[in-house]
């Protein structure tokens, strides 16, 4: 939110394919993250960047990949191998890794696969 | 990081002040409590955070216990839009992930 943009909205894709949401930013933050949110329940860490061509596994990497080849945009391929993919997407950047600094998030993408 | 503890819900009138507490009884020393909120089909939105002192900010007020066990945020004058999933967090230092727990629905009634 605020100089974080994640498109689409809404995403439809059929089972086994792979897709790639994206996730820019325009604040100049160093951190960025990738969460999931299934109905009803809390955010799941995915990946995350503290710095340019660096990233590092959440909580629930498998059937995920990431790239940080700029600062400013972290994408997230959602692959075959992700056994329930159907979720919504939401990406966070932050100034730093660190504590004391506020994560903001994007929009999100609701991502349904048939 | 320190498990939070929100009630389920709450209710509040259109223009009181919505008190939203937060237990948070094993915190340690140099946890952030911090609070987003969460509008049905959209991005948490950052409200406020703090380590020992008060805050406040355009959007809110948070109140924390000098024994940082508990707080609570203040929402002064609440109107319909600021009916939401409101999340308590606490997060420390090396914790790269935000843990929402289930948060306070809090619905303001005109």
């Amino acid at each position: 939110d605020g100089g974080i943009t994640q498109s689409p909205k809404y995403l439809f894709r059929k089972e086994g394919q792979n897709v790639t949401l994206s996730c820019e930013q325009n604040l100049n933050h160093d951190a960025m993250y990738w969460y999931r949110q299934d109905p009803g329940q809390g955010l799941r860490l995915i990946y995350y960047s503290q710095i340019v061509n660096d990233f590092q596994k959440g909580d629930i990497a498998e059937g995920y990949s990431v790239s940080r080849e700029k600062k400013e945009s972290f994408p997230l391929t959602v692959t075959s191998a992700q056994k329930n993919p159907t979720a919504f997407y939401l990406c966070a950047s932050s100034p730093g890794p660190n504590p004391q600094y506020t994560q903001y998030f994007g929009p999100g993408t609701r991502l349904t696969v048939l | 990081d320190a498990k939070t503890t929100q009630p389920t819900s709450m209710d509040c009138a259109e223009g009181r002040a919505a008190n939203l507490p937060c237990n948070h009884s094993t915190i340690s020393g140099n946890e952030y409590v911090y609070w987003y909120r969460q509008i049905h089909s959209q991005g948490p939105q950052y409200i406020i955070h703090g380590l020992k002192n008060n805050e406040t900010n355009e959007m809110a007020s948070l109140i924390i216990t000098e024994d940082r066990k508990s707080s609570t945020l203040i929402l002064p004058h609440a109107t319909l839009r600021d009916t939401a999933v409101y999340y308590c967090i606490v997060r420390g230092r090396g914790a790269q992930k935000l843990v929402f727990g289930q948060g306070t629905r809090l619905t303001i009634n005109p």
